[in-house]
This record gives C-alpha cells, sequence and structure tokens, in this order.
C-alpha cells in the first residue's frame, strides 16, 4: 500500500504564481484534509472532504481552493501565492467515522520568494 | 472554540531518562484524544489515542491516560531512546466531527 501520496516534496514560487499541490489516497478513504505546518502553530487546518463533491473549509482557508472529484485524489490549488503561504503542507485521510486515525502524507515544503 | 494547548519544547533528555510531555484541552462534549509523532522529514503519525474518559492509549512505551476532570491527556514514557527523538503532537477530534485540531508540537531531543 502506498497510502497517502504528495506531490512536489518542494517547491520553490515567485509570488503572483499559482500551483496545485497533488494528494492521492489508495485506502478509498472518506475523509481528505489539508494542512499547513508553522513553526510555534502546529498544524492548522485548510480544507477538508468528507467524499466526492464534497468539500469545506478549516481554520485558514483564504487563498486556497479544492476540490474533490474522485475518492483517492484532494489537490489543493493556489491561485496567487503570496510570501504568507511559505509553509510545510500536509496532506491526510481517515475512513468514517471522527475517531479514526488519520493517515499523514510526507509532505510538501513550499517558499514563496 | 476546542483547542490543544501542550508543553513548550524543545525538551532535552538523557537516555533512559523519565518522559512527560503536558498536554490540556477545551472542548465542549466527549472528544477523542490523539498523540501523534513526526520524525525528521516524515509526516505525522499516530502513537496511540484514547477516546473515553479513564482511557489509557499505549504503544512503544508511550502511555497516556484520558482524564475528563483535569482536561489533560499527559504523554509519559518511563525510559527513552535516542530513536524517540521526534516532535509529538497532542490532538483532539471533537465529537460528531471530522475536525482535528493539534497542539503546537513539543521537539523531544534525546542524548546517548
Amino acid at each position: 500500500n502506498a497510502g497517502v501520496t504528495q506531490t512536489p516534496k518542494f517547491q520553490v514560487l515567485k509570488t503572483g504564481q499559482s500551483m496545485t499541490l497533488q494528494c492521492a489516497q489508495d485506502m478509498n478513504h472518506e475523509y481528505m484534509s489539508w494542512y499547513r505546518q508553522d513553526p510555534g502553530m502546529g498544524l492548522r487546518l485548510i480544507h477538508y472532504s468528507v467524499g466526492a463533491g464534497i468539500t469545506d473549509q478549516g481554520e485558514v482557508p483564504n487563498g486556497y481552493n479544492v476540490s474533490r472529484s474522485t475518492t483517492e485524489d484532494f489537490p489543493l490549488r493556489l491561485l496567487s501565492a503570496a510570501p504568507s503561504q511559505t509553509s510545510v503542507y500536509f496532506c491526510a485521510s481517515s475512513s468514517r467515522g471522527t475517531n479514526e486515525k488519520l493517515f499523514f502524507g510526507s509532505g510538501t515544503q513550499l517558499s514563496v520568494l | 472554540g476546542d483547542s490543544v494547548t501542550q508543553m513548550e519544547g524543545p525538551v532535552t533528555l538523557s537516555e533512559e531518562a523519565f518522559l512527560t510531555i503536558n498536554c490540556t484541552y477545551t472542548a465542549t462534549g466527549y472528544p477523542s484524544l490523539f498523540w501523534y509523532v513526526q520524525y525528521p522529514g516524515e509526516g505525522l503519525q499516530l502513537l496511540l489515542k484514547a477516546t473515553k474518559a479513564d482511557d489509557k492509549g499505549s504503544n512503544k512505551g508511550f502511555e497516556a491516560t484520558y482524564r475528563k476532570e483535569t482536561t489533560s491527556f499527559h504523554l509519559e514514557k518511563g525510559s527513552v531512546q535516542v530513536s524517540d527523538s521526534a516532535v509529538y503532537f497532542c490532538a483532539l477530534s471533537a465529537s460528531g466531527t471530522y475536525k482535528y485540531i493539534f497542539g503546537t508540537g513539543t521537539r523531544l531531543k534525546v542524548l546517548a
């Protein structure tokens, strides 16, 4: 099992550029989510999805878009990157039920210059 | 709103020392509580969890007990190893939601 796969692992953008962070899981999990990790801030939820076609905002959604057209994929789009979006991004998934553990990808380190 | 507070790091210990990392939470209802661990360059992985009051989660020598009266879920290990060096996150999952709330993380460094 590959689990949760994120690409790319590293990315450098210039202010105003757009890009998509990819996330795929092969465990047939209904729930998928995106977090950003910043020093001293822990992990903050950006967007999440409880199934194909269903997405919702988390704690820090501004500047990010998501869609969920399949169960497996949950891409995160930055339409116009800003230096404040420099962070490490993690995708996570879990099976139905709020007490199930989260499976995390290995992360994407993004720098916006 | 719901929140998780954990002790500031870094925590530096010698091998075989006793470890405690404090975690307290604020939540309505009866959340599930978790400890996740992040090794360098990796994503987080579940270390242990507890789903109701007085439950004790345990794994790899680590333990934590869900204390509703003190709203705490402190992580303990009797004898740490160099390989335990990592960042530890306390988290809660509010009952009836999909949302997980994480603490800020505590970095542990164990010296040989």
